[in-house]
């Protein structure tokens, strides 16, 4: 049972493209997030969402847009896809009232031609 | 604002020896949380050991222990015995309780263990 699946695990898409990323847990968790790896392996955070709410909003282009229909789902929305969206994109979860880190999906590497 | 700072873009150890890779924080409030991740050629991140700042003692599991020294706000880990299988990217993070759960990852230290 993966506690944390993100799909898909690969996306190749061309330039102007609409793309859309679904993350999931099992594990209980009321918090979700997602994070960007660039290619120099940086990981920033993107979004986080508590209870269906959004939390945490980093300076991203308004291209990405997040979704959380309840808190066991993340969904990352990408319109306009440009080449500098390329990179490793990860979802991760964690318990608001027991923080001792997050628990990491496998990834979806994003890459843009 | 919280920051992480890794020295070490890449180090080698020997297979069997112990490795500490170094890792420093700066913040302004006084709760706060430390972790290690280890992410290997397949990509995913694993948790490897968290030091709360109240902790009396550095937290260890298993090889991983953390060497946690507060007052040069340093948090370095360390791999006893290690294997091949250690040969991975570290990251060292931090997390604040001032303020929602955002943790804030270092650059990372790629870790390679020669047989």
């Amino acid at each position: 049972d993966t506690a944390v699946s993100q799909t898909p695990k690969y996306l190749v898409t061309q330039m102007g493209n609409d793309k859309s990323i679904k993350c999931e847990q099992n594990l209980g968790h009321d918090t979700m997030y997602w994070y960007k790896q660039d290619s120099k392996k940086f990981l920033k955070i993107m979004f986080s969402y508590n209870n269906k709410e959004l939390i945490i909003n980093e300076t991203v282009p308004n291209r990405f847009s997040p979704k959380s229909p309840d808190k066991a789902h993340l969904n990352l929305h990408i319109n306009s896809l440009e080449l500098g969206d390329s990179a490793v994109y990860f979802c991760a979860s964690s318990d608001s009232r027991n923080f001792y880190g997050y628990t990491f999906g496998s990834g979806t590497r994003l890459t843009v031609v | 604002a919280q920051k992480i700072t890794q020295t070490q873009p890449g180090m080698f150890v020997q297979e069997k020896e112990a490795v500490t890779l170094d890792c420093t924080y700066d913040t302004s409030d006084p709760s706060y949380g430390l972790f290690w991740y280890k992410q290997p050629s397949s990509g995913e991140m694993i948790f490897l050991i968290y030091q709360g700042s109240y902790d009396q003692q550095n937290a260890t599991e298993g090889r991983y222990s953390l060497n946690f020294q507060k007052a040069r706000k340093s948090a370095n880990l360390v791999i006893s015995a290690s294997q091949l299988g250690d040969s991975a990217m570290y990251f060292c993070a931090m997390r604040t309780y001032g303020g929602y759960q955002k943790v804030t990852f270092g650059i990372g230290t790629k870790l390679q263990v020669i047989p």
